[in-house]
């Protein structure tokens, strides 16, 4: 595998099912990204971890929860979502240097398609 | 509040033809502004990126424009293929620890 993989790429789950989205990047980087991704609006962005260690999170609301257990893998957690939770998301990883995630080259993976039912 | 706004939505060009994208950002801070390009079902590749030191960056036949008096810049596909049909997103952050903002996506399709 290279790159930024995610998995499943689909998913369609009830509102009150609990179910995880899953992240693993093989470029060797320290920071890794959640985006939520809706036909026609700009990416938005969710929660963002530098070295294992969440830095940003997005007033995301609670029935997303975001899990790094190492700077190679980032899980998103959900559970009771909404149909306006319907998106893509998309993971995404760079070098972070001093600490500090580096935006600027982020390198995405292809998304995982979830729909709210 | 959208901090970098994108136009047009959607474009139809014919093959051979030059693809032209704009963006408008309010925020003089912002100083890294990248283009990404996103095929269906892929994620966003970043595509060209440039500094406000410069005012144009080509990179074979991808170039971007930059005005910074105007507070905009803009995607330039030459030559256009079918092969460039795709959702093209551009961005502007600040510095290198800066958030992407990201503009809401242009489009393109290029007819044979």
């Amino acid at each position: 595998e290279t790159g930024v993989t995610q998995t499943p790429r689909h998913l369609v789950m009830g509102m009150t099912n609990k179910k995880s989205l899953k992240c693993e990047q093989h470029l060797g980087h320290n920071a890794m990204y959640w985006y939520k991704q809706s036909a026609k609006k700009p990416l938005e962005l969710m929660f963002v971890y530098n070295f294992k260690e969440q830095t940003e999170n997005n007033s995301v609301p609670s029935r997303f929860s975001p899990e790094c257990p190492n700077s190679s893998h980032l899980f998103l957690h959900l559970h009771t979502l909404q149909p306006e939770d319907s998106a893509l998301y998309l993971c995404a990883s760079s070098q972070a240097a001093s600490g500090r995630a580096s935006y600027n080259e982020q390198f995405f993976g292809p998304g995982t398609r979830l729909t709210v039912l | 509040q959208q901090q970098v706004k994108q136009s047009p939505q959607s474009l139809i060009v014919q093959k051979g033809g030059i693809s032209i994208i704009n963006c408008a950002y309010e925020n003089t801070a912002f100083d890294y502004f990248p283009w990404y390009q996103q095929f269906p079902g892929k994620g966003p590749a970043l595509l060209i990126a440039i500094r406000p030191d410069v005012s144009e960056k080509k990179e074979g036949r991808f170039t971007i424009s930059f005005n910074k008096s105007a507070k905009q810049f803009s995607l330039h596909i030459m030559d256009s293929q079918p092969g460039d049909s795709a959702t093209y997103f551009c961005a502007a952050s600040k510095g290198s620890w800066g958030k992407l903002q990201f503009g809401a996506g242009t489009q393109v399709v290029v007819t044979p």
